[in-house]
Protein backbone atom coordinates (compact mmCIF):
# COMPACT_ATOMS: atom_id res chain seq x y z
CA UNK A 1 0.00 0.00 0.00
CA UNK A 2 1.51 2.96 -0.55
CA UNK A 3 2.25 5.21 2.23
CA UNK A 4 3.50 9.02 2.55
CA UNK A 5 5.08 10.16 6.38
CA UNK A 6 6.57 13.36 7.64
CA UNK A 7 8.40 14.48 10.13
CA UNK A 8 9.13 16.20 12.33
CA UNK A 9 4.76 17.22 12.69
CA UNK A 10 6.06 20.32 13.63
CA UNK A 11 9.00 22.82 13.24
CA UNK A 12 10.10 25.88 15.49
CA UNK A 13 12.74 27.98 13.69
CA UNK A 14 14.44 31.18 14.30
CA UNK A 15 15.04 33.32 11.36
CA UNK A 16 18.32 32.25 9.64
CA UNK A 17 18.13 28.98 11.40
CA UNK A 18 18.52 26.48 8.64
CA UNK A 19 16.68 22.97 8.54
CA UNK A 20 15.84 20.24 6.75
CA UNK A 21 12.13 18.66 6.41
CA UNK A 22 11.71 14.42 6.20
CA UNK A 23 9.27 12.92 3.61
CA UNK A 24 9.57 9.25 3.78
CA UNK A 25 7.69 6.90 1.20
CA UNK A 26 6.46 3.37 -0.45
CA UNK A 27 5.10 3.44 -3.51
CA UNK A 28 5.07 0.88 -6.38
CA UNK A 29 6.32 3.22 -9.70
CA UNK A 30 7.24 6.19 -8.34
CA UNK A 31 5.32 8.77 -11.09
CA UNK A 32 6.55 12.02 -8.94
CA UNK A 33 6.92 13.24 -5.59
CA UNK A 34 5.47 16.41 -4.90
CA UNK A 35 5.82 19.14 -2.12
CA UNK A 36 3.09 21.70 -1.32
CA UNK A 37 3.34 24.73 0.63
CA UNK A 38 -0.22 25.69 2.62
CA UNK A 39 -1.00 29.02 4.33
CA UNK A 40 -3.76 29.13 6.97
CA UNK A 41 -7.71 28.80 5.64
CA UNK A 42 -5.67 28.69 2.12
CA UNK A 43 -5.09 25.58 -0.44
CA UNK A 44 -2.25 23.50 -1.39
CA UNK A 45 0.09 25.93 -3.81
CA UNK A 46 2.72 23.93 -5.48
CA UNK A 47 6.39 24.32 -5.08
CA UNK A 48 8.72 21.21 -6.64
CA UNK A 49 7.96 17.76 -8.44
CA UNK A 50 10.69 15.38 -8.11
CA UNK A 51 10.77 12.14 -10.38
CA UNK A 52 13.85 10.28 -9.69
CA UNK A 53 16.48 9.59 -7.00
CA UNK A 54 19.17 12.31 -6.89
CA UNK A 55 17.17 14.57 -8.43
CA UNK A 56 17.35 17.66 -6.78
CA UNK A 57 15.18 21.65 -7.16
CA UNK A 58 15.69 24.78 -5.58
CA UNK A 59 13.32 28.13 -5.26
CA UNK A 60 14.36 31.06 -3.40
CA UNK A 61 15.73 29.66 0.48
CA UNK A 62 13.83 26.17 -0.68
CA UNK A 63 15.86 23.28 -2.38
CA UNK A 64 14.03 19.41 -2.17
CA UNK A 65 16.04 16.77 -2.52
CA UNK A 66 14.75 12.22 -3.53
CA UNK A 67 16.43 9.54 -2.48
CA UNK A 68 14.71 5.99 -3.31
CA UNK A 69 12.82 5.99 -0.11
CA UNK A 70 12.59 9.74 0.93
CA UNK A 71 12.43 13.14 0.06
CA UNK A 72 13.90 16.18 1.95
CA UNK A 73 13.02 19.72 2.17
CA UNK A 74 15.98 21.99 3.09
CA UNK A 75 15.09 25.58 4.48
CA UNK A 76 18.27 27.73 4.42
CA UNK A 77 18.02 30.96 6.51
CA UNK A 78 14.46 30.74 6.50
CA UNK A 79 12.44 33.94 7.07
CA UNK A 80 8.76 34.65 9.14
CA UNK A 81 7.58 34.45 6.05
CA UNK A 82 8.70 30.96 5.23
CA UNK A 83 6.25 29.97 8.02
CA UNK A 84 3.26 27.58 6.75
CA UNK A 85 2.47 24.08 6.75
CA UNK A 86 4.59 22.08 4.18
CA UNK A 87 2.75 18.66 2.43
CA UNK A 88 4.76 16.29 0.92
CA UNK A 89 2.68 13.87 -1.75
CA UNK A 90 3.43 11.10 -4.17
CA UNK A 91 1.73 9.85 -7.62
CA UNK A 92 2.01 6.10 -7.62
CA UNK A 93 1.85 3.39 -10.48
CA UNK A 94 -1.15 3.34 -12.83
CA UNK A 95 -3.15 6.15 -14.58
CA UNK A 96 -5.42 7.16 -12.13
CA UNK A 97 -3.12 10.43 -11.17
CA UNK A 98 -4.28 9.85 -7.55
CA UNK A 99 -1.78 11.46 -5.01
CA UNK A 100 -1.34 10.32 -1.40
CA UNK A 101 -0.70 12.55 1.04
CA UNK A 102 1.57 12.75 4.07
CA UNK A 103 -0.16 14.70 7.25
CA UNK A 104 2.33 17.14 6.68
CA UNK A 105 4.77 19.91 8.85
CA UNK A 106 3.71 22.89 10.09
CA UNK A 107 7.44 25.20 10.16
CA UNK A 108 7.39 28.08 12.36
CA UNK A 109 9.64 31.08 12.26
CA UNK A 110 10.01 33.51 14.79
CA UNK A 111 11.68 37.10 14.04
CA UNK B 1 -7.20 33.13 -14.88
CA UNK B 2 -9.47 31.32 -12.48
CA UNK B 3 -7.69 27.90 -11.85
CA UNK B 4 -9.58 25.65 -9.70
CA UNK B 5 -12.95 27.34 -8.22
CA UNK B 6 -14.84 25.73 -5.08
CA UNK B 7 -18.18 26.94 -4.23
CA UNK B 8 -18.95 27.99 -1.39
CA UNK B 9 -16.17 28.73 0.67
CA UNK B 10 -18.54 28.11 4.04
CA UNK B 11 -21.29 26.20 4.71
CA UNK B 12 -22.92 25.01 7.59
CA UNK B 13 -25.36 21.90 7.78
CA UNK B 14 -27.85 20.23 9.65
CA UNK B 15 -27.94 16.67 10.04
CA UNK B 16 -29.61 14.97 7.64
CA UNK B 17 -29.74 17.73 5.47
CA UNK B 18 -27.97 17.04 1.90
CA UNK B 19 -25.78 19.64 -0.15
CA UNK B 20 -23.39 19.81 -3.18
CA UNK B 21 -19.96 21.18 -3.76
CA UNK B 22 -19.22 22.67 -6.52
CA UNK B 23 -15.92 22.16 -8.38
CA UNK B 24 -14.86 24.50 -11.26
CA UNK B 25 -11.29 24.30 -13.50
CA UNK B 26 -10.44 26.40 -16.48
CA UNK B 27 -7.08 24.56 -17.37
CA UNK B 28 -8.92 21.43 -19.30
CA UNK B 29 -7.39 19.25 -17.46
CA UNK B 30 -8.68 15.59 -17.22
CA UNK B 31 -7.94 14.70 -13.82
CA UNK B 32 -9.95 15.96 -11.03
CA UNK B 33 -10.40 14.99 -7.45
CA UNK B 34 -11.68 15.28 -4.01
CA UNK B 35 -9.94 15.68 -0.71
CA UNK B 36 -10.85 16.33 2.99
CA UNK B 37 -8.27 17.72 5.79
CA UNK B 38 -8.84 17.08 9.22
CA UNK B 39 -6.37 17.55 11.98
CA UNK B 40 -3.68 15.62 12.03
CA UNK B 41 -5.15 13.70 9.06
CA UNK B 42 -3.57 15.39 5.96
CA UNK B 43 -4.92 15.01 2.66
CA UNK B 44 -7.43 12.29 1.90
CA UNK B 45 -8.83 11.22 -1.23
CA UNK B 46 -12.63 11.21 -1.45
CA UNK B 47 -13.18 10.37 -5.28
CA UNK B 48 -11.20 10.96 -8.19
CA UNK B 49 -12.12 11.15 -11.75
CA UNK B 50 -9.77 10.67 -14.63
CA UNK B 51 -11.93 12.19 -17.26
CA UNK B 52 -15.89 13.41 -18.39
CA UNK B 53 -17.97 10.39 -17.56
CA UNK B 54 -15.21 8.38 -15.17
CA UNK B 55 -15.34 8.40 -11.37
CA UNK B 56 -13.82 6.04 -8.70
CA UNK B 57 -13.62 5.80 -5.27
CA UNK B 58 -10.63 7.24 -3.05
CA UNK B 59 -9.67 6.77 0.29
CA UNK B 60 -12.87 7.76 2.38
CA UNK B 61 -15.94 7.78 -0.14
CA UNK B 62 -18.69 6.88 2.25
CA UNK B 63 -21.56 9.23 2.27
CA UNK B 64 -20.36 11.09 -0.55
CA UNK B 65 -20.91 10.85 -4.64
CA UNK B 66 -19.55 12.42 -7.28
CA UNK B 67 -20.53 12.59 -11.05
CA UNK B 68 -18.32 13.89 -14.01
CA UNK B 69 -20.55 15.14 -16.98
CA UNK B 70 -18.04 17.60 -18.20
CA UNK B 71 -14.59 18.10 -18.47
CA UNK B 72 -14.99 21.75 -16.09
CA UNK B 73 -17.21 20.58 -13.42
CA UNK B 74 -16.65 17.87 -10.94
CA UNK B 75 -19.21 18.20 -7.86
CA UNK B 76 -19.38 16.60 -4.61
CA UNK B 77 -22.69 15.32 -3.20
CA UNK B 78 -23.76 14.99 0.49
CA UNK B 79 -26.23 12.77 0.46
CA UNK B 80 -27.27 12.87 4.01
CA UNK B 81 -24.72 14.93 6.07
CA UNK B 82 -23.25 13.55 9.58
CA UNK B 83 -21.18 15.54 12.36
CA UNK B 84 -18.02 13.37 11.14
CA UNK B 85 -19.11 14.92 7.80
CA UNK B 86 -17.30 18.49 9.21
CA UNK B 87 -14.01 19.34 7.76
CA UNK B 88 -12.46 21.32 4.87
CA UNK B 89 -13.03 20.13 1.50
CA UNK B 90 -10.81 21.02 -1.08
CA UNK B 91 -11.21 20.43 -5.04
CA UNK B 92 -8.00 19.63 -6.96
CA UNK B 93 -7.34 19.19 -11.23
CA UNK B 94 -4.37 18.36 -13.02
CA UNK B 95 -3.40 16.69 -16.43
CA UNK B 96 0.04 14.59 -15.72
CA UNK B 97 2.09 16.63 -13.60
CA UNK B 98 1.47 18.92 -10.45
CA UNK B 99 -2.19 19.40 -8.82
CA UNK B 100 -3.95 22.27 -8.86
CA UNK B 101 -6.06 22.81 -5.74
CA UNK B 102 -9.18 25.11 -5.09
CA UNK B 103 -9.26 27.39 -1.84
CA UNK B 104 -11.28 25.05 -0.03
CA UNK B 105 -15.22 24.71 1.78
CA UNK B 106 -15.43 24.49 5.58
CA UNK B 107 -17.80 22.92 6.18
CA UNK B 108 -19.91 22.52 9.49
CA UNK B 109 -22.11 19.46 9.95
CA UNK B 110 -24.22 20.12 13.56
Amino acid sequence: EDQVTQSPEALRLQEGESSSLNCSYTVSGLRGLFWYRQDPGKGPEFLFTLYSAGEEKEKERLKATLTKKESFLHITAPKPEDSATYLCAVRGGGNTGKLIFGQGTTLQVKP
Amino acid sequence: NAGVTQTPKFQVLKTGQSMTLQCAQDMNHEYMSWYRQDPGMGLRLIHYSVGAGITDQGEVPNGYNVSRSTTEDFPLRLLSAAPSQTSVYFCASSWNTEAFFGQGTRLTVV
